[in-house]
């Protein structure tokens, strides 16, 4: 079955900072792997996915991750963080043979102005 | 485009009432997913429908959780007898075949 780590609870950066939000996986197959945000009572927003090709993928509002395979990790990152960027981020993994998606319980990101 | 709409946006039932809680998904998406998020939690994966197929039920945390597709489009996620522990916010999410997710804003279910 597929898993997905996200070690840090809470990441604090300062405004303008580089962002980065860990994520390491594991699954039985070839990994379709996908970061999404939430904001305050709002439901999940698609950021970005790596299903083939260049390890690094560009996403939305600034955002771009890298798949690891030999570390099994799709770090988020964002060379300059906005205050607006203060959300909650959840790394998603599935396997090629599962449709089901494992989230991590994801992290709190504050951006301090 | 519209997105996934889910309804009511919360829902405060007594213990032990039943209650029905729908989603709408992206006109033309194939799959949709319920899950369920609470406080402190990730999110948990409860069902799955794909197109004809046999739903994937194997995330339903009891034989009190069940749901329904009709017609390919809407579905209804229903709880029997509610519990406490089944306050929470239910999420639904459609995706075209076995793309990315979409997910609506979500249902908050309290139950007192």
């Amino acid at each position: 079955a597929q898993s997905v780590a996200q070690p840090e609870d809470q990441v604090n950066v300062a405004e303008g900072n580089p962002l980065t939000v860990k994520c390491t996986y594991s699954v039985s197959g070839n990994p379709y792997l996908f970061w999404y945000v939430q904001y305050p009572n709002r439901g999940l927003q698609f950021l970005l996915k790596y299903i083939t090709g260049d390890n690094l993928v560009k996403g939305s509002y600034g955002f771009e991750a890298e798949f690891n395979k030999s570390q099994t990790s799709f770090h988020l990152k964002k060379p300059s963080a906005l205050v607006s960027d203060s959300a909650l981020y959840f790394c998603a993994v599935r396997d090629n043979a599962d449709n089901r998606l494992a989230f991590g319980k994801g992290n709190q990101v504050v951006v301090i102005p | 485009g519209a997105g996934v709409s889910q309804s009511p946006s919360n829902k405060v039932t007594e213990k032990g009432k039943d209650v029905e809680l729908r989603c709408d998904p992206i006109s033309g998406h194939t799959a949709l997913y319920w899950y369920r998020q609470s406080l402190g939690q990730g999110l948990e994966f409860l069902i799955y429908f794909q197109g004809n197929s046999a739903p994937d039920k194997s995330g339903l945390p009891s034989d009190r959780f069940s749901a329904e597709r009709t017609g390919g489009s809407v579905s209804t996620l229903t709880i029997q007898r509610t519990q406490q522990e089944d306050s929470a916010v239910y999420l639904c999410a459609s995706s075209l075949d076995l793309g990315e997710q979409y997910f609506g804003p979500g249902t908050r279910l309290t139950v007192t």
